[in-house]
C-alpha cells in the first residue's frame, strides 16, 4: 500500500489566502519531499525535509515534519493562481535505496 | 544543465500490442533512474529503478519489463499491452538518493 496519505484529496481557495496540505506516513523515513504537478505534466520538487529537521522555509512554502506523528504539511502563504496543481509528499525510507514511496496527491485550486 | 527526455508524448495502442517507451538523461552521468506510472487523479507507483547499466529492480510484477542500455537510457517494454497499462508514465533520475527530476511522461493509452 502506499506510504503516504494526503489530507485533504482538494482543496479550494481564494488567492491570497495560504493552504495548507497534510501527508502521513507509516514507517520510518530518512527525508520527506514535496513535489507540484501541474495538469499532464511531469512532477517538479519543491523542498526536502531530512527526518532530523522539524521545519523547513523556502520562499512561500513552509513544510513541518513530526516523526512522532509520522506526519508532514506543506503550508503555501499568499497563494497565486499559479500555485493551482497537485501536490505529493515523497517518503524515501531509512533504508535509503533511493526509492520514494508517493502520496495520492491533494489538488489544490487557487481562485483570482 | 541536465534534462530529460521522453517519447512519444502520446501513444494510443491496440491490446495485445507492443510497447517501446524511452528515457534518456542528458549533462549527468550514472545517474539512478526511475519509472513510474500514474493511474488518472491519482498518485505515482514506482515500476521499475536502476543504479547502473543493466541493473534493473522490478517493483510491481506486472505485464512491463525495463531495460538500461546505456548509462543514460532507460526503456519501458511489455511485450502485449493489457487495458490496464493505460496511465501516465514518467521516467525520473536522481543523483543520489534525494530529490529526483521528473520528465515531461508519456500518456499511454490502451484500446
Amino acid at each position: 500500500s502506499q506510504q503516504g496519505e494526503e489530507d485533504p484529496q482538494a482543496l479550494s481557495i481564494q488567492e491570497g489566502e495560504n493552504a495548507t496540505m497534510n501527508c502521513s506516513y507509516k514507517t520510518s523515513i530518512n527525508n520527506l519531499q514535496w513535489y507540484r504537478q501541474n495538469s499532464g505534466r511531469g512532477l517538479v520538487h519543491l523542498i526536502l525535509i531530512r527526518s532530523n529537521e522539524r521545519e523547513k522555509h523556502s520562499g512561500r512554502l513552509r513544510v513541518t515534519l513530526d516523526t512522532s506523528k509520522k506526519s508532514s504539511s506543506l503550508l503555501i502563504t499568499a497563494s497565486r493562481a499559479a500555485d493551482t496543481a497537485s501536490y505529493f509528499c515523497a517518503t524515501a525510507g531509512s533504508s535509503n535505496t533511493g526509492k520514494l514511496i508517493f502520496g495520492q496527491g491533494t489538488t489544490l485550486q487557487v481562485k483570482p | 544543465s541536465q534534462t530529460i527526455h521522453q517519447w512519444p508524448a502520446t501513444l494510443v495502442q491496440p491490446v495485445g500490442s507492443p510497447l517501446s517507451l524511452e528515457c534518456t538523461v542528458e549533462g549527468t552521468s550514472n545517474p539512478n533512474l526511475y519509472w513510474y506510472r500514474q493511474a488518472a487523479g491519482r498518485g505515482l507507483q514506482l515500476l521499475f529503478y536502476s543504479v547502473g547499466i543493466g541493473q534493473i529492480s522490478s517493483e510491481v510484477p506486472q505485464n512491463l519489463s525495463a531495460s538500461r542500455p546505456q548509462d543514460r537510457q532507460f526503456i519501458l517494454s511489455s511485450k502485449k499491452l493489457l487495458l490496464s497499462d493505460s496511465g501516465f508514465y514518467l521516467c525520473a533520475w536522481s543523483w543520489d538518493y534525494n530529490e529526483q527530476f521528473f520528465g515531461p511522461g508519456t500518456r499511454l493509452t490502451v484500446l
